[in-house]
């Protein structure tokens, strides 16, 4: 299957400070890329949709300017958490669309970046 | 979206098969049925994909009845490492829907 990759994959920052998370899609283009966050014992919450060459959407309760999300190129897409407080430490796990030649589409999740904010 | 709801857990023993099913009432005629497999702390794995019938690759099998409201992951003879929790996700994902997560299934092999 298709790869996609997380970098990096743990981080530990202070409160206040803003951390860049990288999602890539190694062996294949990707229009849209999907940003989750996951809490403990719990499942995947949908943050934001990132469109190649267009602005993010957004899951109702996600607010835009405190996780910003760039797509910059087809293989990559970046959440930014700005002013990063303790009650954003979570598990981020981003996720690629791939539509595939015989008219597939499915999507290929990276491996997680686990942030920690002191 | 259709609406996914699984067992939350099952237990199973080495070398038994596995059968997780998944009830989707309200899928659309569009919708796909993808299950993903999930270890601790890591991004979940694509297992399977269907749209009717029976699906089969190496790791599993995917049986959807003519209705479509249900769907049953089929894992034959299941290792330790088959530990994990599984969610069954349903969308049209050709039109860029977005997968939305449930609770999953549990699933813990013993020896």
């Amino acid at each position: 299957g298709a790869v996609v990759s997380q970098h990096p994959s743990w981080v530990i920052c202070k409160s206040g400070t803003s951390v860049k998370i990288e999602c890539r899609s190694l062996d294949f283009q990707a229009t849209t890329m999907f940003w989750y966050r996951q809490f403990p014992k719990q499942s995947l919450m949908l943050m934001a949709t990132s469109n190649e060459g267009s602005k993010a959407t957004y899951e109702q309760g996600v607010e835009k300017d405190k996780f910003l999300i760039n797509h910059a190129s087809l293989t990559l897409s970046t959440l930014t958490v700005t002013s990063a407080h303790p009650e954003d430490s979570s598990f981020y796990i981003c996720s690629a669309r791939e539509v595939g030649r015989d008219s597939t589409d499915t999507q290929y999740f990276g491996p997680g970046t686990r942030l920690t904010v002191l | 979206l259709a609406k996914t709801t699984q067992p939350i857990s099952m237990d199973s023993y080495e070398g038994q098969e596995v059968n997780i099913t998944c009830s989707h009432n309200n899928i659309a005629t569009n919708d796909y049925i993808t299950w993903y497999q999930q270890f601790p702390s890591q991004g979940p794995r694509f297992i399977i994909q269907g749209y009717k019938t029976k699906v089969t690759n190496e790791v599993a099998s995917l049986f959807i009845p003519a209705d479509r409201k249900s769907s049953t992951l089929s894992l034959p003879r299941v290792s330790l490492s088959d530990t994990a929790v599984y969610y069954c996700l349903v969308g049209d994902t050709r039109s860029g829907d977005k997968l939305t997560f449930g609770t999953g299934t549990r699933l813990a092999v013993r020896p």
